[in-house]
């Protein structure tokens, strides 16, 4: 089945204690992203890569990383969060990132206390 | 700068057909997406425009116009199961950027 995995679906840490969320696709996507969602904001781009080893900022990048270091995998990682990474998290993939439609994973709710 | 607009909430009867319109501005486009996202789930696709006019498919039909920066998802025969919220995104220049609204919130009453 074609699909995007993200994990953990749940995850409560604390503020400055780093945790990575996995993203994987079996799909054979060149182009992967990652997305916060907040209430009122809608959906926002945190990073993006177009294939292996090129990754570029979205608009909301601050207090993240990425690496696309395999094609399937695009791991998340917040070094130090901040109660304000508080967010449902979304990974997607698409075949090109152009006029292809994403698939998305099923979210990451994350709190930091 | 870029800005993309929707209606926070809509409400419409079981049956019926409701728009949802999107407004966008950008210095650079290259197509829009209609996303649909039942609550607690992940977006799903259902729609993508780059040239103007309409595009069906089914009960969801999408609408384009980019001098406008305008769009719209048209839902026909409104089932109980089409409650959620509609997500509009655009492609920025070069087409790797995707810049979503915060979508609306539809609600389809009996």
């Amino acid at each position: 089945e074609a699909q995007v995995t993200q994990n953990p679906r749940y995850l409560i840490t604390v503020t400055g204690k780093k945790l990575t969320v996995t993203c994987s696709q079996n799909m054979n996507h060149e182009y992967m992203s990652w997305y916060r969602q907040d209430p009122g904001l809608g959906l926002r781009q945190i990073y993006y890569s177009m294939n292996v080893e090129v990754t570029d900022k979205g608009d909301v990048p601050e207090g993240y990383k990425v690496s696309r270091k395999e094609k399937r995998n695009f791991p998340l990682i917040l070094e130090s969060p901040s109660p304000n990474q508080t967010s449902l998290y979304f990974c997607a993939s698409s075949l090109s990132g152009r006029n292809t439609e994403a698939f998305f994973g099923q979210g990451t709710r994350l709190t930091v206390v | 700068g870029q800005n993309i607009d929707q209606p926070t909430e809509m409400t419409a009867t079981e049956g019926a057909i409701v728009q949802i319109n999107c407004t966008y501005q950008t210095s650079g486009f290259n197509g829009l997406f209609w996303y649909q996202q039942h609550a607690g789930e992940a977006p799903t696709f259902l729609s993508y425009n780059v040239l103007d006019g309409l595009e069906e498919k089914g009960r969801f039909s999408s609408f384009l116009s980019r001098s406008k920066g305008y769009s719209y998802l048209l839902l026909k025969e409104l089932q109980m199961k089409d409650s959620a919220s509609y997500l509009c995104a655009f492609l920025n220049t070069g087409g790797f950027k995707t810049i979503f609204g915060a979508g609306t919130r539809l609600f389809v009453k009996a």
